[in-house]
């Protein structure tokens, strides 16, 4: 299986900051990358698809970026909704796989 | 837009079979050329893949399940279901069904049920 590593597991951000999370492919997996929100008691949403691109009604402060082994999701300045559990997804080979997952905390 | 929503019994003994279903509206899973599927997520293991299926017949399933799943859709209900036979307390989960779209990414999901393996 593919292995994502993603860090930090953790972070403390104020509102307005730009908060970075990477995610690292233990192989090639191109930009078969997603990304997805989480937050207390709801379901995954997901954000990013094939490394950058944005999900319909998804807000541009979301980006993402990368290819092969090393991909970043960034947000550009932290607002107090985006607080929430941010994981990557590999679904370039099965079985799909999920990062650990980074908690965004209000600093 | 569409909406996914599970159903089945939140409490499940031992060594027994888990039976979830998926209902889906505000789209038709016999007209899609989307993937549907099932995740589960705990504290301990965090978010698995546990597979999905086309209703054309093709379905994944994550090998370390493989053995014990069975996904299958209903397209006269608009439904699709999990089984995992065997259970035990390492399958206590909340468990999602999914939409896959853009190759395999989750981009609709249901609320998720929690399912518990006790006696």
């Amino acid at each position: 299986d593919i292995q994502m590593t993603q860090s930090p597991s953790s972070l403390s951000a104020s509102v307005g900051d730009r908060v970075t999370i990477t995610c690292r492919a233990s192989q090639d997996i191109s930009n078969y990358v997603a990304w997805l929100q989480q937050k207390p008691g709801k379901a995954p949403k997901s954000l990013i698809y094939a490394a950058s691109s944005l999900q319909s009604g998804v807000p541009s402060k979301f980006s993402g970026s990368g290819s092969g082994t090393d991909f970043t999701l960034t947000i550009s300045s932290l607002q107090p909704e985006d607080f929430a559990t941010y994981y990557c997804l590999q679904y370039n080979t099965h079985p799909l796989t999920f990062g650990g997952g980074t908690k965004v905390e209000i600093k | 837009q569409v909406q996914l929503q599970e159903s089945g019994p939140g409490l499940a003994k031992p060594s027994e079979t888990l039976s979830l279903t998926c209902t889906v509206s505000g789209g038709s899973i016999s007209r899609s050329s989307n993937y549907w599927g099932w995740v589960r997520q705990t504290p301990g293991k965090g978010l698995e893949w546990i597979g999905s299926t086309y209703y054309g017949g093709f379905t994944y399933y994550n090998p370390s399940l493989k053995s014990r799943v069975t996904i299958s859709v209903d397209t006269s209900k608009n439904q699709f279901s999990l089984k995992l036979s065997s259970v035990t307390a390492a399958d206590t989960a909340m468990y999602y069904c999914t939409r896959q779209s853009a190759g395999m990414v989750p981009e609709y999901w249901g609320r998720g049920t929690l399912v518990t393996v006790s006696s």
